[in-house]
C-alpha cells in the first residue's frame, strides 16, 4: 500500500541554523501539507502546496518558513533559522484532491530538537 | 474560528472492555470531521469521517464514532478493545468551505492492559 515518507526521523540541530525537512508524498496525489505538534499541544497546520505554489498557510508560516517541491517526487519545508521553540513532531501529508474532505494521508513525521 | 477539545490526555483501559473517547468541537457549521489513529513510529492514519447523513459513522478496526449536533460531539467508541489499539487517537475538524487544512485536538493516549 503507498505510503507518505519523511525523513529524517530525528533531526538535531543548534539554535540558528537551517534545517530542511524532507517528504515523499504518494505518487498520484496532488495535495501536499505540512503540520507540526508541539510536544504536549495540537497537532496545528502550517502549509498547503499545489501546482508548485502555497495553496493556504497559517499564521505560523512566517517568512522564516518556505516549501519547495524541487522534484517531482520530494517535497521540502525548509526552516531558517532555527529558534528553540520551533522544536516539534513535523509530519507532512497528501490528497489527491483540494477540499478537507478528501482524506489526507501522514507520513510519519520528522522529530525536530532546537538546541 | 474552528477548534477541537479532547478532554482527556490519557485513558486505560483493560482489554476487551468497551472504550469511548470524546471529542468536541467548535464550528460555524456543520463541519467535517475525523478520527485519526498514530501507533508508534507510524503516521496519522484515518480511522472515519462524518460529513453528512446517518450520525453514526463505522470505520475500520472496529471503531465507530456519533455525531450529535446538539452538544457539539463527535465521540469515538469502540465495544471491545484490543491490545493493538494502544495508541494515540486525534480527533479533527475539516473545513466545510474548501479549505484543505485540519484541525486537530491534542490527541487522548490509549493504553490497554491485559
Amino acid at each position: 500500500e503507498p505510503e507518505v515518507t519523511q525523513t529524517p526521523s530525528h533531526q538535531v540541530t543548534q539554535m540558528g541554523q537551517e534545517v530542511i525537512l524532507r517528504c515523499v508524498p504518494i505518487s498520484n496525489h496532488l495535495y501536499f501539507y505540512w503540520y507540526r505538534q508541539i510536544l504536549g499541544q495540537k497537532v496545528e497546520f502550517l502549509v498547503s502546496f499545489y501546482n508548485n505554489e502555497i495553496s493556504e498557510k497559517s499564521e505560523i508560516f512566517d517568512d522564516q518558513f518556505s516549501v519547495e517541491r524541487p522534484d517531482g517526487s520530494n517535497f521540502t519545508l525548509k526552516i531558517r533559522s532555527t529558534k528553540l521553540e520551533d522544536s516539534a513532531m513535523y509530519f507532512c501529508a497528501s490528497s489527491v484532491q483540494r477540499g478537507s474532505y478528501n482524506e489526507q494521508f501522514f507520513g510519519p513525521g520528522t522529530r525536530l530538537t532546537v538546541l | 474560528a474552528q477548534s477541537v477539545t479532547q478532554p482527556d490526555i490519557h485513558i486505560t483501559v483493560s482489554e476487551g472492555a468497551s472504550l469511548e473517547l470524546r471529542c468536541n468541537y467548535s464550528y460555524g457549521a456543520t463541519p467535517y470531521l475525523f478520527w485519526y489513529v498514530q501507533s508508534p513510529g507510524q503516521g496519522l492514519q484515518l480511522l472515519l469521517k462524518y460529513f453528512s447523513g446517518d450520525t453514526l459513522v463505522q470505520g475500520i478496526k472496529g471503531f465507530e464514532a456519533e455525531f450529535k449536533r446538539s452538544q457539539s460531539s463527535f465521540n469515538l467508541r469502540k465495544p471491545s478493545v484490543h491490545w493493538s489499539d494502544a495508541a494515540e487517537y486525534f480527533c479533527a475538524v475539516g473545513d466545510t468551505t474548501g479549505a484543505n487544512n485540519l484541525f486537530f485536538g491534542t490527541g487522548t493516549r490509549l493504553t490497554v492492559i491485559p
